[in-house]
């Protein structure tokens, strides 16, 4: 059975950093690209970044960039996403998405305020 | 970007009824590869979204099968061929053949 497993979220304050972590199992890990996905509160969804198989590749929607880092450890099974310089409107339930879409986690909540 | 537009965003529907949604995209969704990579996505109040229908029309293991999807280019349609009170929800289309992939603001389904 797929699982995705988001940790990390929590209460932060606007410029502060952060780091979730998501673990993987039931697939082979490494063999797909996975994407973190968020969504703010009451609001549609939206993609913020995406890595590839060996980690090579990332993408990022321009709302993080240079803000936000994607990474992940095949080892672990596990990516991660670094969040620093956070603003109130970065406030999302953060979802780990498999990189075909067909599996997400129950997502971390990132709550950004004073 | 690519702008995903759905209507209508809001849905009220008679239990045993059909239900329409249109999506479209402001360019075509076909990629270089020959495919043309448009999701449908439902997320049942609480719960995280839900992949429904992929590339336009293949629908997902355990969905069922009143849930269908057509469409080509950059207009797309879901469609639900009776409405049962389990299919409460939002349900969102999503185009992953460029980057950024992009949703659309989502369509809420009540019952009537």
């Amino acid at each position: 059975e797929v699982q995705l497993v988001e940790s990390g979220g929590g209460l932060v304050q606007p410029g502060g950093s952060l780091r979730l972590s998501c673990s993987a199992s039931g697939f082979t890990f490494s063999s797909y690209p996975m994407h973190w996905v968020r969504q703010a509160p009451g609001k549609g969804l939206e993609y913020v970044s995406i890595i590839s198989t060996d980690g090579g590749s990332t993408k990022y929607a321009d709302s993080v960039k240079g803000r936000f880092t994607i990474s992940r450890d095949n080892s672990k099974s596990a990516v991660y996403l670094q969040m620093s310089s956070l603003r109130a409107e970065d406030t999302a339930v953060y979802y780990c998405v498999k990189g075909t879409d067909d599996f997400w986690g129950q997502g971390a909540l990132v709550t950004v305020s004073s | 970007d690519v702008v995903m537009t759905q209507s209508p965003l809001s849905l009220p529907v008679t239990l045993g009824q059909p239900a329409s949604i249109s999506c479209r995209s402001s360019q075509s969704l076909v990629h270089s590869d020959g495919n043309t990579y448009l999701n449908w996505f439902q997320q049942r109040p609480g719960q995280s979204p839900r992949r429904l229908i992929y590339k336009v029309s293949n629908r997902d293991s355990g969905v069922p099968d009143r849930f269908s999807g057509s469409g080509s280019g950059t207009d797309f349609t879901l469609k639900i061929s009776r409405v049962e009170a389990e299919d409460v929800g939002v349900y969102y289309c999503m185009q992953a053949t460029h980057w950024p992939h992009t949703f659309g603001q989502g369509t809420n389904l009540e019952i009537k």
